[in-house]
């Protein structure tokens, strides 16, 4: 079974609009961490934003939030004022159990297209 | 700049040829990782090493080996080149303690490999 499912291969958003980037994930571990990455055409792999399992509040940075649902095991990525510079690939990805012999495990991702 | 160093940038192999992926960081990281990127199919763990000294498989290390060389550097060895690793490759690394950095991983700028 997939551990991380982002369910859109693509999305279409215009300029200044806010958008939903849609991730679930499935463990068992009580204890993990969900970040999300930026992929711009370029192709560097750029961190935006991080949720650890036991915040009681949503991550924000910036214009990136995280809603975290914990009971749905959801952890949707919320763009607000979308740019055109926002166009890239993302990904979700979720880190189990507190030791360091574990990795990051990524979904498939979602291609963000943002027009003016 | 501080980072992660991977070279090369760009390789074309011959089916059977073997190759070596450098990877090198300056962050005094304890762990690092090999990904592989494929279309459609996000990034996969290949191999990685928690601390200098230890390696583990990912979930697609068929074909390769690796080597933790020293704290800096983890190498990504490709024996006998298939055209199925035609791929993008990218070496990672993060600064775990005990526990998973929240920080999220620090990416190289990757790797292109074609084998025809």
């Amino acid at each position: 079974a997939q551990k991380i499912t982002q369910t859109q291969p693509g999305m279409f958003v215009q300029e200044k609009e806010a958008v939903t980037l849609d991730c679930t994930y499935d463990t068992s571990d009580p204890s993990y961490g969900l970040f999300w990455y930026k992929q711009p055409s370029s192709g560097e792999m750029i961190f935006l934003i991080y949720q650890g399992s036991y915040d009681q509040q949503n991550a924000t940075e910036g214009r990136y939030s995280l809603n975290f649902q914990k009971a749905r095991k959801s952890a949707n990525l919320v763009i607000s004022a979308s740019q055109l510079g926002d166009s890239a690939m993302y990904f979700c990805a979720m880190r189990e159990a507190n030791q360091a012999g574990t990795a990051l495990i990524f979904g498939k991702g979602t291609t963000l297209s943002v027009s003016s | 700049n501080a980072g992660v160093t991977q070279t090369p940038k760009f390789q074309v192999l011959k089916t059977g040829q073997s190759m070596t992926l450098q990877c090198a960081q300056d962050m005094n990281h304890n762990s690092m990782y090999w990904y592989r990127q494929d279309p459609g199919m996000g990034l996969r763990l290949i191999y990685y090493s928690a601390s200098e000294g230890t390696t583990d498989k990912g979930e697609v290390p068929n074909g390769y080996n690796v080597s933790r060389l020293n704290k800096r550097e983890f190498s990504l060895r490709l024996e006998s080149a298939a055209p199925s690793q035609t791929s993008v490759y990218f070496c990672a690394s993060s600064e775990d303690q005990g526990r998973f950095s929240t920080t999220g991983y620090t990416f190289g700028s990757g790797t292109r490999l074609t084998v025809v």
